[in-house]
């Protein structure tokens, strides 16, 4: 039973379309992030988002949108795809305020531009 | 601004002996820190964590050390085994529930 599952595991796409990928979590976690894993491999925070609260990291282009039509989803729009936006995507949610608490990851999202 | 740097890309290890896996941070605001290990086509799994004010937890073959006023930890695999081998990521997390994440390390463990 997974606890982070994300849709599609691949994507492969056109530059100038306009995509989604869906995160879920089951393990009832308040709050839910994106990653991304650029081509050097880093892991870079996109966004964190409770229910009370959206953090968007400023490096991030508007094209890049964040939905959550309730707490255990969180899907990231992107509008007008780049070559440049070709990367690995990553959801996780995590139970926040607790110390120590590790956030739990999908398995990814390979998103290829073309 | 790398808040968390892996300054080794890649480390290779013979299987039964001690793996270390270093990772150096600037942001003296981490309240914790967490080492992930990701396999290839998978999500970063949880691993081991330990709290900025303590300087070592254990759990079984991991160990994970925090030395606060050098801003650097590691994390030793012993004894190391083929199953070990992975990519390693260190992150540092605070109140503001944001990890930041290393570059990562990856580990080869050789039979």
């Amino acid at each position: 039973d997974t606890a982070v599952s994300q849709t599609p595991k691949y994507l492969v796409t056109q530059m100038g379309n306009d995509k989604s990928i869906k995160c879920e979590q089951n393990l009832g976690h308040d709050t839910m992030y994106w990653y991304k894993q650029d081509s050097k491999k880093f892991l870079k925070i996109m966004f964190s988002y409770n229910n009370k609260e959206l953090i968007i990291n400023e490096t991030v282009p508007n094209r890049f949108s964040p939905k959550s039509p309730d707490k255990a989803h969180l899907n990231l729009h992107i509008n007008s795809l780049e070559l440049g936006d070709s990367a690995v995507y990553f959801c996780a949610s995590r139970q926040a305020g607790g110390a120590n608490t590790e956030a739990f990851f999908g398995q990814g999202t390979r998103l290829t531009v073309v | 601004d790398q808040q968390v740097k892996q300054n080794s890309p890649s480390l290779s290890v013979q299987e039964g002996r001690i793996s270390i896996l270093n990772c150096d941070y600037t942001n003296s605001m981490f309240d914790y820190f967490l080492w992930y290990k990701k396999y290839p086509a998978e999500g970063p799994t949880f691993l081991i964590s330990i709290s900025s004010i303590k300087d070592k937890n254990e759990d079984g073959r991991f160990t994970v050390f925090l030395n606060k006023s050098a801003k650097h930890l590691s994390l030793h695999i012993v004894p190391s085994q083929p199953g070990d081998s992975a990519v390693y990521f260190c992150a540092g997390g605070n109140a503001g529930n944001m990890l930041t994440f290393g570059g990562g390390t990856r580990l080869m463990v050789k039979p």
